[in-house]
């Protein structure tokens, strides 16, 4: 149970934004929102994560509601090198304290 | 700066061997995980060290064993290889645990095939 719902796939034209939606809506207040790719055949990478406010840096935005039962992952300036597995995982770092990993979103990059 | 590295990259190996996976990282990085890959599915945790001297069990640990070495280094061993072991295995660290805090970072992999 990944704990986090995301499309299966999205497909988006180079140099345009893209989001990246993920509804988490049983999460807790100590939860974080962390937000990972993986490119083919290769380990996955940190993108951005946040708790309450919107975070930016210089890969992505992440934008959380209100309520924290979604966030959106923007990528401003779609490339092709974008193109990948996008995992959007709560976090608390306790228990097993491992990151859990869904199937996430592939993204798909049009030139 | 290597960040996280692994040896080896790929393995292949007969039911039964015995190996062990390295994971090394020079971030200073308090904390280390193991987790694999199966074909098509999301990574899972196989073992944890929040910090030089400790290891846990996360979610799928039964085959494997580990050892904190020293802060940098972080081995995962197979005793005796099964034909289920066959994934991808990726070695990750964080800077501690933090309650989600920080984020990890992982390694390239290594790609194990069990006969």
């Amino acid at each position: 149970d990944a704990k986090t719902t995301q499309p299966n796939s999205m497909e988006s034209n180079e140099e345009e934004p893209v989001h990246l939606p993920c509804n988490h809506s049983t999460i807790s207040g100590t939860d974080y929102i962390h937000w990972y790719r993986q490119l083919p055949s290769q380990g996955p990478e940190y993108v951005i994560h946040g708790l309450t406010s919107n975070v930016n840096n210089r890969m992505a935005s992440l934008a959380i509601a209100e309520d924290r039962k979604s966030s959106t992952l923007i990528l401003h300036r779609a490339t092709l090198r974008d193109a990948a597995v996008y995992y959007c995982i709560r976090y608390s770092g306790g228990g097993a304290d491992g990151l859990t990993f869904g199937k996430g979103t592939h993204l798909i990059i049009q030139p | 700066n290597a960040g996280v590295t692994q040896t080896p990259k790929f393995q292949v190996l007969k039911t039964g061997q015995s190996m062990t996976l390295q994971c090394a990282q020079d971030m200073n990085h308090n904390s280390m995980y193991w987790y694999r890959q199966d074909p098509g599915m999301g990574l899972r945790l196989i073992y944890y060290s929040a910090s030089e001297g400790t290891t846990d069990k996360g979610e799928v640990p039964n085959g494997y064993n580990v050892s904190r070495l020293n802060k940098r280094e972080f081995s995962l061993r197979l005793e005796s290889a099964a034909p289920s072991q066959t994934s991808v295995y990726f070695c990750a660290s964080s800077r501690d645990r933090g309650g989600g805090v920080y984020e990890q970072y992982f390694g390239p992999g290594t790609r194990l095939t069990v006969t």
